[in-house]
């Protein structure tokens, strides 16, 4: 199983709504990221999370909140968002280390969630 | 000056042709490098990574990347409607930085 499953597809949500993102994975990777992209832009990086603890947060607003209950699954809490946060969310996956270094650069990525926020 | 550099096109081409997509980038020290192909509303996919000067090679694809100068490329020979993508380079500086991205390259294989 070489897949990383996002859901939903889609979601449409207001202002004040409480809405999560989740991921899965079965291949044994220990680090999972979530990233935000906008048309046409490269993903950016939001969190990492490395053996289940949060190693990178890169000064994403309170509104996201990520949690990694277990090795295989990426939460993605939302809450009270912002119109401009209407985005593609991509979930990843890698190994933290191979030989060489390599590891943690090839990330397998899910097809992402369409978050619009009206 | 951005640390990587990749012209956003679109690039158009006939069914067939070869195809030629590069980047550059900044620090010589830079250490990894990646070609991802993101099809539209579907997450990147990795199609290829090196680490060292010269040419690698997996089916129609071909990884270059010249340290001397700082320019990687990605050449896809036969093209075929099914490689219309956005394909994006990214960069692993090395330990503990995250990927730096190019802002990836539109291309259309035309039938």
């Amino acid at each position: 199983d070489t897949e990383v499953t996002q859901t939903p597809k889609h979601l449409v949500m207001g202002m004040t709504n409480k809405k999560s993102l989740k991921c899965e994975q079965h291949m044994g990777h220990r680090a999972m990221y979530w990233y935000k992209q906008k048309a046409k832009k490269p993903p950016e990086l939001m969190f990492v999370y490395s053996y289940e603890k949060l190693s990178i947060n890169e000064s994403v607003p309170s509104r996201f909140s990520p949690e990694c209950p277990n090795s295989s699954l990426l939460n993605l809490h939302l809450h009270a968002l912002q119109p401009e946060d209407s985005a593609l969310y991509l979930c990843a996956s890698s190994q933290v280390r191979l030989a060489g270094g390599l590891g943690a650069n090839v990330l397998t990525f899910g097809a992402g969630s369409r978050l619009t926020v009206l | 000056q951005k640390e990587v550099e990749q012209d956003p096109g679109p690039l158009s081409v006939p069914e067939g042709a070869i195809v030629s997509l590069n980047c550059t980038y900044s620090n010589s020290a830079f250490q990894y490098f990646m070609w991802y192909r993101q099809y539209s509303r579907k997450g990147p996919e990795l199609l290829m990574y090196t680490y060292s000067s010269g040419n690698k090679e997996d089916g129609r694809f071909t990884a270059q990347v010249d340290k001397s100068s700082k320019y990687i490329s990605l050449f896809i020979r036969d093209s075929q409607p099914s490689d219309s993508a956005t394909y994006l380079c990214a960069i692993k500086p090395g330990n503990n930085r995250k990927l730096i991205w190019g802002l990836g390259t539109s291309l259309a294989v035309n039938p």
